[in-house]
């Protein structure tokens, strides 16, 4: 069955940087999409960023384009997210999801890491 | 401000029929298909529609949904307090991001 756990998750201070990390299993990693989701405290879903299977295209939310890197494995079968110049408006849960090459956008979630930026 | 919107909230008891709108764009919803989620109180999102009316499998067809020019509609029929939680719609933008509805928070009576 599709897994996806995701770490990395923790307490930064403003400008601070953190790295969090998915792991797949499941399904044939290489062959989908890959997605970051976060949601804050309270707060909907927002959509932060997406990387094509080889990695080619990558997009990412206005929000957090030039501070956030995403970038993925496909040997070890994880997803990352680099994030740097954090501040309080990306205190969130992170989720990583799988989308299909012709299959259905976001259609397994991980479980989620929480990221808090506080001093 | 999320780009489609969702009303915020909506309730029903037991039984009956509940219907959760989303409102877009030409950009989005209007050229795009609309996904639905559902999200259960402390668990994460759940694919629960896509391509505007497809149903993975296992999940119940008491579930529907539909897509008419920059709307879309979820609508949960028989209703059931485990149906209790957030529902999200959720449309590709033109823009070349992902959007999402504000949320629909889904109240059992």
């Amino acid at each position: 069955q599709v897994h996806l756990v995701e770490s990395g998750g923790g307490v930064v201070k403003p400008g601070g940087s953190l790295r969090l990390s998915c792991a797949a299993s499941g399904f044939t990693f290489s062959n989908y999409y890959m997605s970051w989701i976060r949601q804050a405290p309270g707060e909907g879903l927002e959509w932060v960023s997406w990387i094509s299977t080889s990695s080619s295209t990558i997009l990412y939310a206005d929000s957090v384009k030039g501070r956030f890197t995403i970038s993925r494995d496909n040997a070890k079968s994880s997803l990352y997210l680099q994030m740097d110049s954090l501040s309080a408006e990306d205190t969130a849960i992170y989720y990583c999801a799988r989308s299909g090459l012709s299959g259905p956008d976001f259609d397994y979630w991980g479980q989620g890491t929480p990221v808090t930026v506080s001093s | 401000q999320s780009v489609l919107t969702q009303p915020p909230s909506a309730s029903g008891t037991p039984g009956q029929r509940v219907t959760i709108s989303c409102s877009g764009g030409s950009s989005n919803i209007g050229s795009h298909a609309v996904n639905w989620y559902q999200q259960l109180p402390g668990a994460a999102p759940k694919l629960l529609i896509y391509v505007n009316h497809q149903r993975p499998s296992g999940v119940p067809d008491r579930f529907s949904a539909s897509k008419s020019g920059t709307s879309a509609s979820l609508a949960i029929s028989g209703l059931q307090s485990e149906d209790e939680g957030d529902y999200y719609c959720a449309a590709w933008d033109e823009a070349l991001n992902w959007v999402f509805g504000g949320g629909t928070k889904l109240t059992v009576l």
